[in-house]
């Protein structure tokens, strides 16, 4: 049974570039997660998909969007990149929204903003 | 605004002894809270979760206590093993103002453990 997926597993980029992420959810999930971790700190929630829709979204500016296929994969979309938008992104899958739901997380894409 | 604080930033602690890991929140909103490990390099590991209509909940190794009146959760690891030794998240989830929306979780800073021979 595989686990979260997530591509690519690095990437450098520079300022003002644009960058999209990919993750594929553990096998029977439906809702994907999506956080950004800078260094020491814990993860910061950017937003949530389920049913193709964004449903929560976190203090995140509108350079970062999402989107969510049939299929349950999601993408993150980062434009106009900032050196402060370089972090570990992690996403999480799991199942439904009503709470109490465990969130299993990917092994993140580290990005770099130079 | 950290609504979930881990105050102590690192932790060591011998081999085969007890290892307690703190957690305090301030949302009184929570009502799912979780433990995660993580390694270098890879994505948070779950542990264990505890619901809020529970104080204390096992697996194997591993124990979460919550008191609601503290607001306050911690993990036990026993006995303490060398492969234990990573950064431990705290998070917790629930109080969503829309319905449907209680799901997202929001992190403490961690705690750094390293289980010395």
């Amino acid at each position: 049974d595989a686990g979260v997926t997530q591509s690519p597993t690095h990437l450098i980029k520079t300022r003002g570039q644009q960058v999209t992420l990919r993750c594929s959810p553990k096998s029977g999930h439906d809702t994907v997660s999506w956080y950004q971790q800078a260094l020491g700190q814990g993860p910061q929630f950017i937003f949530q998909y389920y049913e193709e829709e964004e449903r929560q979204r976190g203090n995140f500016p509108d350079r970062f969007s999402g989107h969510q296929f049939p299929n349950y994969s999601s993408e993150l979309n980062v434009n106009a990149l900032l050196l402060g938008d370089s972090a570990l992104y992690l996403c999480a899958s799991s199942v439904g929204l009503a709470g109490q739901e465990t969130q299993y997380f990917g092994p993140g894409t580290r990005l770099l903003v130079l | 605004d950290q609504q979930v604080k881990q105050n102590s930033p690192s932790l060591s602690v011998q081999e085969g002894r007890i290892s307690i890991l703190n957690c305090d929140y301030t949302n009184s909103m929570f009502d799912y809270f979780l433990w995660y490990k993580k390694y270098p390099a890879e994505g948070p590991t779950f542990l264990i979760s505890i619901s809020s209509i529970k104080d204390k909940n096992e697996d194997g190794r591993f124990t979460v206590f919550l008191n609601k009146s503290a607001k306050h959760l911690s993990l036990h690891i026993v006995p303490s093993q060398p492969g234990d030794s990573a950064v431990y998240f705290c998070a917790a989830s629930g109080g969503g103002s829309v319905a449907g929306t209680a799901s997202k979780l929001t992190f403490g800073t961690g705690t750094r453990l390293q289980v010395t021979l």
